[in-house]
């Protein structure tokens, strides 16, 4: 069984400081990992993903992650926050295996709010 | 170019009717998945669909079905609602062969049994 940890429930920053959201993932096998941004009343936004290859990843809107095996985690960064980054933070971890790859974990989220 | 198209937006059904959501997917894209996401939760993996079949199924009981057309839109069926059932159920697609787990998302159906 797989399965996503976002230990901080809300995460406070002001706007121009650099932001971390924290990740750490349990699976089975060489993992897929995502990070998904949802705003009020929407979807959810693709942001980045990490598949094999460089450990850090950069993804839409000046967002990056870094992905650590020994200590299974992929924590989302942005070096200057904005207050539109607002929003909902979903992590999620599917397994390299087909036909399961769509079959994400989420974790339970984590509220980003940029104080101006 | 079209995004995923969800429908109805809300709905308010009571314990233990039935009801039927819709999804179309991104242009392009022939595989669809459903989620539900309770409120303060993830979203939680119900089921795949591509070539008209249920390919892989999340935790969920058989009250909850599905059907995937030929067109690749797809309908979401929930039997016999709880009001654990009230949640924003996400319709997601993707292309089959492009297998990376990225996905595209509908805004939702939010459903509120009562």
């Amino acid at each position: 069984a797989q399965s996503v940890a976002q230990p901080e429930d809300q995460v406070n920053v002001a706007e121009g400081n650099p932001l971390t959201v924290k990740c750490t993932y349990s699976v089975s096998g060489n993992p897929y990992l995502f990070w998904y941004v949802q705003y009020p009343n929407r979807g959810l936004q693709f942001l980045l993903k990490y598949i094999t290859g460089d450990n850090l990843v950069k993804g839409s809107y000046g967002f990056e992650a870094e992905f650590n095996k020994s200590q299974t985690s992929f924590h989302l960064k942005k070096p200057s926050a904005l207050v539109s980054d607002s929003a909902l933070y979903f992590c999620a971890v599917s397994l390299i295996s087909s036909g399961s790859a769509r079959q994400l974990t989420f974790g339970s989220g984590t509220q980003l709010t940029v104080l101006p | 170019d079209a995004g995923v198209t969800q429908s109805p937006t809300h709905l308010i059904k009571t314990r233990g009717q039935q009801v039927t959501l819709r999804c179309s997917p991104k242009s392009g894209h022939d595989t669809v998945c459903w989620y539900q996401q309770a409120l303060g939760q993830g979203p939680q993996f119900i089921f795949q669909y591509y070539e008209e079949e249920e390919r892989q199924r999340g935790n969920f009981p058989d009250r909850f079905s599905g059907h995937q057309f030929p067109n690749y839109s797809s309908e979401l069926n929930v039997n016999a609602l709880l009001l654990g059932d009230s949640a924003l159920y996400l319709c997601a697609s993707s292309k089959r062969q492009v297998n990376t787990g990225e996905l595209f998302f509908g805004e939702g159906s939010r459903l509120t049994v009562l």
